[in-house]
């Protein structure tokens, strides 16, 4: 079955240190995205891609960075310098822009994040 | 940058009864707008997505209407089920339209009492 996959479904970090979040989709999307969201709060766009090699910076992107190397893949690494790491985290996928589609977000299971 | 309201309080109704969801924006009117359903501890699922000259959409269970001079969506769950007890986002796209950077409500809690 197509889908995206993430993990680690729980991950656990000491301050200080860099994680690195997997998102793995096998839907021949063009555009990927990283999405946080806290408790009371909306998703709030980190980073999104919509061509291999080539990616733009979301609302919240300061203290996270992201690379496209392959279609398929969208890793999201939480650097020290972010702040408030703690968080559930998704990655959604999505085709290309046209008049037959719907735009709809494919989103993943999520990764939620506890800094110790 | 385009606000969206959703009533953050959880809303309770009794099985069967029709549950309605309200999604107000401020500034542009967007090109398009879209609900997904999020579970607890789950990624947010699409259910509808309605654009700016359609007036109403349906499917199945699901209602969802789109005033562009009130600014506003109301998402519709008639004869409601426990089993739809979830939060609900509401969805719009930046001004410039297009399918990239949508910006979501804080979302809906719905539930449904047997």
């Amino acid at each position: 079955d197509g889908g995206i996959t993430q993990s680690p479904k729980y991950l656990f970090r000491k301050e200080g240190q860099n994680v690195t979040l997997s998102c793995e989709q096998n839907l021949n999307h063009d555009a990927m995205y990283w999405y946080r969201q806290d408790p009371g709060q909306g998703l709030r766009l980190i980073y999104y891609s919509q061509i291999v090699n080539d990616f733009q910076k979301g609302d919240i992107a300061e203290g996270y960075s992201v690379s496209r190397e392959k279609k398929e893949s969208f890793p999201l690494t939480v650097t020290s310098a972010q702040k408030n790491p703690t968080a559930f985290y998704l990655c959604a996928s999505a085709q290309g822009e046209g008049n037959s589609n719907t735009g709809e977000l494919f989103f993943g299971e999520g990764s939620r994040l506890t800094v110790l | 940058s385009q606000k969206i309201e959703q009533n953050s309080e959880a809303l309770n109704i009794q099985e069967g009864k029709t549950a309605t969801l309200t999604c107000n924006y401020t500034n542009y009117s967007p090109a398009y707008l879209q609900w997904y359903r999020q579970d607890p501890g789950r990624g947010p699922v699409f259910l509808l997505l309605i654009r700016e000259n359609e007036k109403e959409k349906r499917k199945e269970r699901l209602k969802v209407t789109f005033d562009t001079t009130l600014k506003q969506s109301l998402f519709h769950i008639t004869a409601s089920q426990p089993a739809d007890s979830a939060t609900y986002l509401c969805a719009l796209p930046p001004g410039s339209g297009g399918y990239q950077k949508v910006t979501f409500g804080t979302g809906t809690k719905l539930q449904v009492i047997p």
